[in-house]
């Protein structure tokens, strides 16, 4: 199956700061989503993003589909900005592949 | 405008007893698919359906978990005979009808299971 691998793993940021995430996938797919768990393991939609540039507040999303990767940027982090941040892949029959994830913690 | 509903939001079974887990989509969406979130393993596919059909059920494990999408009602994930291993979170996405393959899914709060 496809396989979606997310970078770094794990990330503390000051508040205020910048970061950027990293999701390469290994096949061709039909779309890209990036989504925030919540520390109370609700997922929220972020974007859609199969290709191109995103914009929405302090966050950014570029994709480029021919190179097989998603960049993630986040913007002035606040605390709110904490958890975990998935990238998944829709391939095939409309299934979604998640990446493992990147844990993101801002501290004051 | 009500997003993707789940419920119950906790459920507590003893193992070798049965869950049923149920999922309303949101408004005009008529596509639902079923994710589990096991600790050590992340987020993986489960089980794609459409009203009165299963598109795709190749992430359902071969024994005991089934799916249904009736006409009328909710989405229901059904697992019989738990074991300690069945012990996850289940989220339920939907998307809407038009356009291709590919359509945005919207994810519900998740049903969480554990078993004693």
């Amino acid at each position: 199956g496809i396989q979606v691998e997310q970078s770094p793993p794990d990330l503390i940021l000051q508040e205020g700061a910048n970061s950027t995430l990293r999701c390469n996938f290994s096949d061709s797919v039909n779309n890209l989503q990036w989504f925030h768990q919540n520390p109370w393991g609700q997922l929220i939609n972020l974007f859609y993003i199969p290709s191109g540039t995103k914009q929405n507040g302090r966050l950014s999303a570029t994709t480029v589909a021919t190179e097989r990767y998603s960049l993630l940027y986040i913007s002035s982090s606040q605390t709110t900005d904490s958890g975990v941040y998935f990238c998944a892949v829709n391939y095939g029959n409309n299934r979604l592949a998640f990446g493992k994830g990147n844990q993101v913690v801002v501290i004051p | 405008n009500a997003g993707v509903m789940q419920n119950p939001r906790h459920l507590v079974r003893r193992r070798g007893q049965e869950a049923r887990l149920r999922c309303s989509p949101m408004k005009g969406h008529s596509h639902v698919y079923w994710y589990r979130q096991l600790p050590e393993e992340g987020l993986k596919f489960m089980v794609y359906l459409q009203k009165e059909n299963i598109i795709d059920e190749s992430g359902m494990p071969k024994e005991r978990f089934s799916a249904e999408f009736p006409k009328e009602g909710p989405s229901i994930l059904r697992i019989q005979q738990v074991v300690r291993g069945d012990s996850a979170a289940y989220f339920c996405a939907s998307s809407p009808p038009w356009g291709g393959q590919g359509h945005e899914q919207y994810f519900g709060p998740g049903t969480r299971l554990t078993v004693t």
